[in-house]
């Protein structure tokens, strides 16, 4: 398919274990962007990448966040020592440029993760 | 805190009903989108909107965009239970874009 990927769909961890989630972009697009969902609730914005770069970081909750991106294409966001308060659904996004540009995101259906 | 406002939070009407929901800020915006989202997936763009003042239609949809680009409303005629979902608005200010909490609508049949 040629729509944004997210694996897993699905992921149950203990407390205290790390995560690793995975994003594989639209091909072709420059930008790419980590949304967190929490149960009835909108996106909270966590960080942003233009390329390989992040010029972004803001939104990220703590320093057991982190994300790269490398090749201009699959991005990883990594939770370390997860805690229940972490549970939510996490959507990846890309689009073709910058949202400066009004270039439409084009989500994923996201990783939904529990955190027991 | 929330930057994007919308309102109501939940909408349930009846099919055939018109309604409109809001998207409120006190920050300014080079553009605004309108998303909706469905249950285990996505959001998906609707439409974008950038000029103050400026009012799109997508078939039973209208949108406006406020003269001060700070707020901007959805107005939808005769909805249909296909219009269940969250519609989501994104505000986008230099390479910045947040999103609001979204109006969860259900439309009954």
């Amino acid at each position: 398919g040629a729509g944004v990927s997210q694996s897993p769909s699905n992921k149950v961890t203990e407390k205290g274990k790390d995560v690793e989630l995975r994003c594989d972009p639209i091909s072709g697009h420059t930008a790419l962007y980590w949304y967190r969902q929490s149960l009835g609730q909108g996106l909270e914005f966590l960080i942003y990448f233009q390329g390989n770069s992040a010029p972004d970081k803001s939104g990220l909750p703590s320093d057991r966040f982190s994300a790269e991106r490398t090749g201009g294409s699959v991005s990883t966001l990594t939770i370390q020592r997860t805690q229940q308060e972490d549970s939510a659904v996490y959507l990846c996004a890309s689009s073709f440029l910058g949202v400066g540009n009004n270039s439409p995101l084009h989500f994923g259906n996201g990783t939904r993760l529990t955190v027991t | 805190t929330q930057l994007l406002e919308q309102s109501p939070q939940f909408l349930s009407i009846q099919e055939g009903e018109n309604l409109t929901v809001y998207c409120n800020s006190s920050s300014v915006f080079s553009s605004l989108q309108w998303y909706r989202q469905e249950p285990g997936e996505g959001p998906v763009l609707l439409v974008t909107v950038v000029t103050g003042g400026e009012v799109k239609k997508l078939k039973r949809l209208t949108f406006q965009f406020g003269d001060a680009r700070k707020d901007s409303s959805l107005h939808i005629t005769a909805a249909q239970p296909g219009d269940t979902g969250l519609y989501l608005c994104a505000g986008v200010s230099n390479n910045d874009m947040r999103f609001g909490a979204g109006t969860r609508l259900t439309v009954k049949p």
